[in-house]
């Protein structure tokens, strides 16, 4: 597609449920990002995946989350066991490579919001 | 620890000039980028410094000192539609984004 489609826009869950995001990243883009962003805050980097090199998962808060990226493309970001701090809008960007020196591109981002 | 600082918050009027400044400390060193981000939207790429020196994109300028650590966002001619968070990001050694906080620009008229 012409930018980053992210999916839900928004979605309300309930403590302790699992939830799933999903990036569909541009089209040739090899890089793709993930982070979240809480209401006034800066971005918090979450995992990097470069290609089919293995994911950057250092910034991943606990492990209840987990991402992958299927055929290099679409990735799914997984929050098991939701807690409320972990509502925030989650962020996903892709570049067209590691060094993404054309800058990355953001999609709209999925506000979560765990009650 | 690696780090990024720039303002919190800054308050200009239209059609004046502001400079938003950047600081930095990372692990390496592979370019500065600057987004501009409107509230509940995602960022968008603005520039992209990697050599020292001012890039010049119209209205906006960006300018990089890597002795310094130092770079700024430079806005002329501001527009109301330029009220927006300018977010500073580093890429370090292995090429991962180490993002500033943001600073919120108020334009007044």
């Amino acid at each position: 597609g012409a930018g980053v489609s992210q999916s839900p826009s928004n979605k309300v869950t309930e403590k302790g449920k699992d939830v799933e995001l999903r990036c569909d990243p541009i089209s040739g883009h090899t890089a793709l990002y993930w982070y979240r962003q809480s209401l006034g805050q800066g971005l918090e980097f979450l995992i990097y995946f470069q290609g089919n090199s293995a994911p950057d998962k250092s910034g991943l808060p606990s492990d209840r989350f987990s991402a992958e990226r299927t055929g290099g493309s679409v990735s799914t970001l997984t929050i098991q066991r939701t807690q409320q701090e972990d509502s925030a809008v989650y962020l996903c960007a892709s570049s067209l490579g590691g060094q993404g020196a054309a800058g990355y591109t953001f999609g709209s981002g999925t506000r979560l919001t765990v009650v | 620890g690696q780090n990024i600082d720039q303002p919190t918050e800054m308050t200009a009027t239209e059609g004046a000039i502001v400079q938003i400044n950047c600081t930095y400390q990372t692990s390496g060193f592979n370019g500065l980028f600057w987004y501009q981000q409107h509230a509940g939207e995602a960022p968008t790429f603005l520039s992209y410094n990697v050599l020292d020196g001012l890039e010049e994109k119209g209205r906006f300028s960006s300018f990089l000192s890597r002795s310094k650590g130092y770079s700024y966002l430079l806005l002329k001619e501001l527009q109301m539609k330029d009220s927006a968070s300018y977010l500073c990001a580093v890429m370090d050694s292995n090429y991962q984004l180490i993002w500033g906080a943001g600073t919120k620009l108020i334009i007044k008229p």
